[in-house]
């Protein structure tokens, strides 16, 4: 079965900071993959998915089927980017692929 | 326009009671998803409806949970005989197609005590 891993729970850094949020999977067709945001009190939306090869709010993610990551990353933190982060994954076939299977979240804390 | 909305955003019952859970999705989105988040977890899927018939139920833990979408646009959650460990956050989102992104509700917030 497909797994997301995302080892950091909390991760904290300065403003102007770079930042990096881990995610890893384990799935073994070529999968779907996503970055989701969830700000304070508020729902939980999409940030990027790696197909669209987009910059969202400055921040990037890189699917590397050679270490199965999908690491998002930002060069410089603003406070605003505090939130909570998930990575998700959707199978690319076999009938499942409407389905998201969600790591366990990175809280986000951006100092001043 | 209106989002993915969820009624009610907060339920407390007691252990045994039975719970309905509904979400109103995006007009003209015929995708239909329900997952579960307990605390310090990610959403965990348990159910995708395509139109009016549950396409993939197989999320759902066990034979007390059951949803139905009856004109293929608002769906409840039915949880029967509850317990404690049922408490949870419980996500609806809605697509236009099961490809297409997944809009998140924002929720209701289940106690079982």
């Amino acid at each position: 079965a497909q797994r997301v891993t995302q080892p950091e729970k909390l991760l904290s850094v300065f403003k102007g900071a770079p930042v990096e949020l881990k995610c890893n999977y384990s799935y073994s067709g070529s999968p779907e993959l996503f970055w989701y945001v969830q700000y304070s009190r508020q729902r939980l939306q999409l940030l990027l998915r790696h197909i669209s090869r987009e910059s969202i709010k400055g921040f990037t993610a890189d699917l590397n089927k050679g270490e199965t990551s999908f690491h998002l990353k930002k060069p410089f933190a603003q406070e605003e980017d505090s939130a909570m982060y998930y990575c998700a994954l959707k199978e690319d076939s076999g009938g499942s692929n409407y389905k998201l299977t969600f790591g366990k979240g990175t809280l986000l804390t951006v100092n001043p | 326009g209106a989002g993915v909305s969820q009624t009610p955003s907060n339920k407390v019952t007691e252990k045994g009671k039975y719970v309905e859970l509904r979400c109103d999705p995006i007009s003209g989105h015929t995708a239909l998803y329900w997952y579960r988040q307990s605390l310090g977890q990610g959403p965990e899927f348990l159910i995708y409806f395509q139109g009016t018939g549950a396409a993939d139920d197989s999320g759902l833990p066990n034979d007390r949970f059951f949803a139905v979408r009856p004109e293929g646009s608002v769906s409840t959650l039915k949880i029967q005989r509850t317990e404690r460990g049922d408490s949870a956050v419980y996500l609806c989102a809605s697509s236009f197609g099961p490809y297409n992104e997944q809009y998140f509700g924002p929720g209701t917030r289940l106690t079982v005590t």
